[in-house]
């Protein structure tokens, strides 16, 4: 069962590209990262995911070194509305039981 | 709207009461998962169901928790005798197997046992 360790919080400045790391040391073969944004009050809602190399969407990239014990988000051009916490994710693709655990995540604050 | 629905969304019920929560995920997803969350931690999973079976149970699931999922669609979670412990929100989330990466969250039930 990988477990992934994240920084608590982190702030950052509107306009900025904020980058939330992520380690997992103990990455499976078949393991996938997977990246979730929660406001409060509110599901998480699914950002990203990739296995390795770069996944980029609408709204972020995902940066996987080769060695895949470790991956980075990238939220390009911060804006207020990006406050919220942040969630890596690693697990088996399309599986989300016992074996895809949420850490504590990473509280994201957006400053003016 | 095609996303997944979470009722109530708030309870408020003293010790000692019964509490029933629904769950209807989307529509062509066979995949449900519960899921528990309070204050400050990330969502600790429940259970998970694939059509009408329940696959997976986590250890935090005791016997005073039960879900079901009858003919594969929406889900009911019950909580017998509630306990102050038990206040938390409680997460809906509903997949595609062998669909796309993402779990679908709803936006939860928050219970207060008073």
């Amino acid at each position: 069962l990988a477990k992934t360790t994240q920084p608590i919080s982190m702030d950052s400045y509107e306009g900025q590209e904020v980058n939330i790391t992520c380690s997992h040391n103990n990455i499976a073969t078949n393991d996938y990262i997977t990246w979730y944004q929660q406001f409060p009050s509110q599901g998480p809602r699914f950002i990203i995911q990739g296995y390795k190399t770069k996944v980029t969407n609408e709204v972020a990239s995902l940066f996987i070194p080769a060695d895949r014990k470790s991956s980075t988000l990238s939220l390009p051009r911060v804006s207020l509305s990006d406050t919220a916490v942040y969630y890596c994710l690693v697990g088996v693709r399309g599986n989300y039981g016992q074996n895809f655990v949420f850490g504590p995540g990473t509280r994201l604050s957006v400053l003016p | 709207d095609t996303g997944v629905s979470q009722n109530p969304r708030h309870k408020i019920t003293k010790r000692g009461q019964n509490v029933t929560f629904r769950c209807d995920p989307i529509s062509e997803h066979n995949r449900l998962y519960w899921y528990r969350q309070t204050l400050g931690q990330g969502p600790e999973f429940l259970t998970y169901f694939q059509n009408e079976a329940q696959l997976e149970k986590s250890r935090l699931l005791s016997d005073r928790f039960s879900a079901e999922r009858p003919k594969g669609s929406f889900s009911t979670l019950e909580i017998q005798r509630t306990e102050q412990g038990d206040s938390a929100m409680y997460l809906c989330a509903s997949s595609f197997q062998g669909g796309g990466p993402e779990a679908f969250f709803g936006q939860g039930t928050r219970l207060t046992v008073v």
